[in-house]
């Protein structure tokens, strides 16, 4: 069981609007940044995210973060097949004394 | 480019040992705490520990579910992370990924995240 709540999974066709939330409690994203990581089969997971809406250098802007409270939401905007991938939230967990993750969700793009 | 290459997996037997190296290039490997977080079939990710640059002594922290069993070391002269693993359960089988962690304080805000991943080592254990 993830510290952090993701939906297992979420779809849209292609140019669709999708968000996939996230959701804590006051020791991690109430108190801390929440990241986001995209993560294609085989391949080593990728930074999206990071400081609740900070993209990194060569992160196309379709991708925004917002936070809320104990909830954070990624959306990604004109999806694309590429995009189909599985996505999960992570935050520093200050009981923990260490990050924790969300579950995973799968975006298909249909 | 930044890199980072994880070694070491297999298959292993129930209650042996195992250790995993992570060799890092493109940047200066000891500049920056290091971390461990695996992903076992079919779930989700999971942190495993983490070790702090030698201006902090090299200190480690872990998941409470490998805690007195797995040990984080650094050789920051090869630039390469260790994870050495012992008394292996069935329950550790995952691929298991090395990362370059960012921290401090933006805005009195701690942050702590992994910023480059490496591509993982797959741990079987199994008898």
């Amino acid at each position: 069981q993830s510290v952090l709540t993701q939906p297992p999974s979420a779809s849209g066709t292609p140019g669709q609007r999708v968000t996939i939330s996230c959701s804590g409690s006051s020791s991690n994203i109430g108190n801390n940044y929440v990241y986001w990581y995209q993560h294609l089969p085989g391949a080593a997971p990728k930074l999206l995210i990071y400081k609740n809406n900070q993209r990194p250098s060569g992160v196309p802007d379709r991708f925004s973060g917002s936070k809320s409270g104990t909830s954070a939401s990624l959306a990604i905007s004109g999806l694309r097949s590429e995009d189909e991938a599985d996505y999960y939230c992570a935050a520093w967990d200050d009981s923990l004394s260490g990050p924790v993750f969300g579950g995973g969700t799968k975006l298909t793009v249909l | 480019e930044v890199q980072l290459v994880e070694s070491g997996g297999g298959l292993v037997q129930p209650g042996r040992s195992l250790r995993l190296s992570c060799t890092a290039s493109g940047f200066t490997f000891g500049d920056y705490p290091m971390s461990w977080v695996r992903q076992a079939p079919g779930k989700g990710l999971e942190w495993v520990g983490f070790i702090r640059t030698k201006a902090y002594g090299g200190a480690t922290e872990y998941a409470a579910s490998v805690k007195g069993r797995f040990t984080i070391s650094r050789d920051d002269s090869k630039s390469i992370a260790y994870l050495q693993m012992n008394s292996l359960k069935t329950e550790d089988t995952a691929v298991y990924y090395c990362t370059r962690d960012l921290y401090g304080y933006t805005y009195g805000v701690y942050y702590y995240y992994m910023d480059v991943w490496g591509k993982g080592t797959t741990v079987t254990v199994s008898s």
